[in-house]
């Protein structure tokens, strides 16, 4: 069975701190997706990243970065300087090859960035 | 270009009664995906259509949903005597092709459903 497991339900910071979202993921296949996405307030999700299961290189895009990490089952999401603009909900989601990209979705992280 | 377009974007209903909800994938897109989100089920997989392939029901909670795509793009979401449980907002997105798991699926702003 797959698992996608966000232990932080809400998370506050001030803004300019780092601020990282965990998430950590059960699967038995070998070959797999992950994904993290964006909900703000508006309600629409928007898809940030993808990381396949055989490259496990970290992945950097303006203030966000990623930390992927078969070995621990982990791949965290980190906000540098956050800002007010990033407060959302972020969601962390796991598909398996070829099972028709079905999505299984982590909890969510409520991230609240106060000025 | 335009993204996946949902209508109604509220709908309020009386218990007992049928609603339909509508998704506009991306052109192009081969796959669609329906998903409901609540409070507290997080967001669940409910449908999914790939091309003219049949589709894949196995997250339709009951008998009373049912959902189809004509033509390969526009998809109809059925609720029939919806209860107050149904209460959520249902989530259409597409990707360029479903079945390798790796394209990013593209979300609409959703359905907020409400039964009274």
């Amino acid at each position: 069975a797959q698992k996608v497991t966000q232990a932080q339900t809400e998370i506050s910071v001030v803004e300019k701190e780092d601020v990282t979202l965990d998430c950590v993921y059960e699967t038995r296949d070998t070959t797999y997706y992950l994904f993290w996405y964006k909900q703000p307030p508006s309600g629409e999700l928007v898809f940030l990243i993808r990381r396949n299961s055989f490259d496990e290189q970290n992945e950097i895009s303006g203030r966000y970065s990623w930390n992927f990490q078969k070995s621990t089952s982990s791949f965290n999401f980190t906000i540098t300087a956050s800002q007010v603009v990033d407060s959302a909900v972020y969601f962390c989601a796991l598909s398996a090859y070829n099972q028709g990209g079905k999505l299984i979705f982590g909890q969510g992280t409520e991230l609240s960035v106060k000025p | 270009g335009a993204g996946v377009s949902q209508s109604p974007s509220n709908k309020v209903t009386e218990k007992g009664k049928d609603v339909e909800l509508r998704c506009d994938p991306i052109s192009g897109h081969t796959a669609l995906y329906w998903y409901r989100q609540s409070l507290g089920q997080g967001l669940e997989f409910l449908i999914y259509f790939q091309g003219n392939s049949a589709p894949d029901k196995s997250g339709l909670p009951s008998d009373r949903f049912s959902a189809e795509r004509t033509g390969g793009s526009v998809s109809t979401l059925t609720i029939q005597r919806t209860q107050q449980e149904d209460s959520a907002v249902y989530l259409c997105a597409s990707s360029l092709e479903g079945t390798g798991g790796f394209s990013p699926l593209h979300f609409g702003n959703g359905t907020r459903l409400t039964v009274t």
